[in-house]
């Protein structure tokens, strides 16, 4: 299995304030990415990263941030959580190659009151 | 613009029958990959699955596999002998060459019945 966690798992939160989810892989691989699944929906990309410090938008952006210091850790921010980011996010993490096949992290489920 | 498609939502079948998962899929590009995930009741996202765009050879793994027709633009998975352990959500998904992203269908939740 890929080495992937993320973190917290659980949290649940209060409108209005900033969350911050964390997704370490031990694998050095290049691609790092952000998504979200609601029911009906299925995954939706919301930010990923190609290297240190380059990111880019996912169709889903809006309300999100993210930042890659390293080359293990992606860090997505909800700057104002509201109650439409309750959801279950996911990290993947692929190879250098663009198309390779992603490997996925456990999710956190976040719920915001 | 790229797109997936899992018409079926939601399918069940008895223990030991034969199930397929239908993909349909556009896109301008004439390179391209294909992918099937696996979503068990326990959450997690498996990879089961790549093929690319030039690759039209069924794939076969154990029970498992797959259909790839580039002329109805369809990439459908097949489930033989199904089994309880089967059950979850499997989701379709398609990457452009060149494009940083992959694009999921909103996916198929199998049930298993015993």
């Amino acid at each position: 299995d890929a080495g992937i966690t993320q973190s917290p798992r659980h949290k649940v939160t209060e409108t209005g304030t900033p969350v911050t989810l964390r997704c370490h892989q031990t694998e050095n691989h290049r691609y790092m990415y952000w998504y979200r699944q609601d029911p009906g929906h299925g995954l939706r990309l919301i930010h990923y990263s190609y290297g240190v410090k380059d990111t880019d938008k996912g169709e889903v952006s809006d309300g999100y941030s993210v930042s890659r210091s390293k080359t293990e850790d992606f860090l997505l921010t909800l700057e104002s959580a509201t109650s439409s980011q309750t959801s279950v996010y996911f990290c993947a993490i692929s190879e250098s190659e663009r198309e390779a096949e992603q490997y996925f992290g456990p999710g956190t489920r976040l719920t915001v009151t | 613009a790229q797109k997936v498609t899992q018409a079926q939502t939601e399918i069940s079948v008895v223990e030991k029958e034969d199930v397929t998962l239908d993909c349909v899929y556009e896109t301008r590009d004439t390179t391209y990959y294909l992918f099937w995930y696996k979503q068990p009741p326990s959450g997690e996202l498996v990879f089961l699955i790549r093929r690319n765009s030039f690759d039209e050879q069924n794939e076969i793994s154990g029970r498992y596999s797959w259909n790839f027709q580039k002329s109805t633009s369809s990439f459908n998975f097949t489930i033989t002998a199904s089994q309880v352990v089967d059950s979850a959500v499997y989701f379709c998904a398609l990457s452009e060459v060149g494009d940083d992203k992959i694009i999921f269908g909103k996916g198929t939740r199998l049930h298993i019945l015993p």
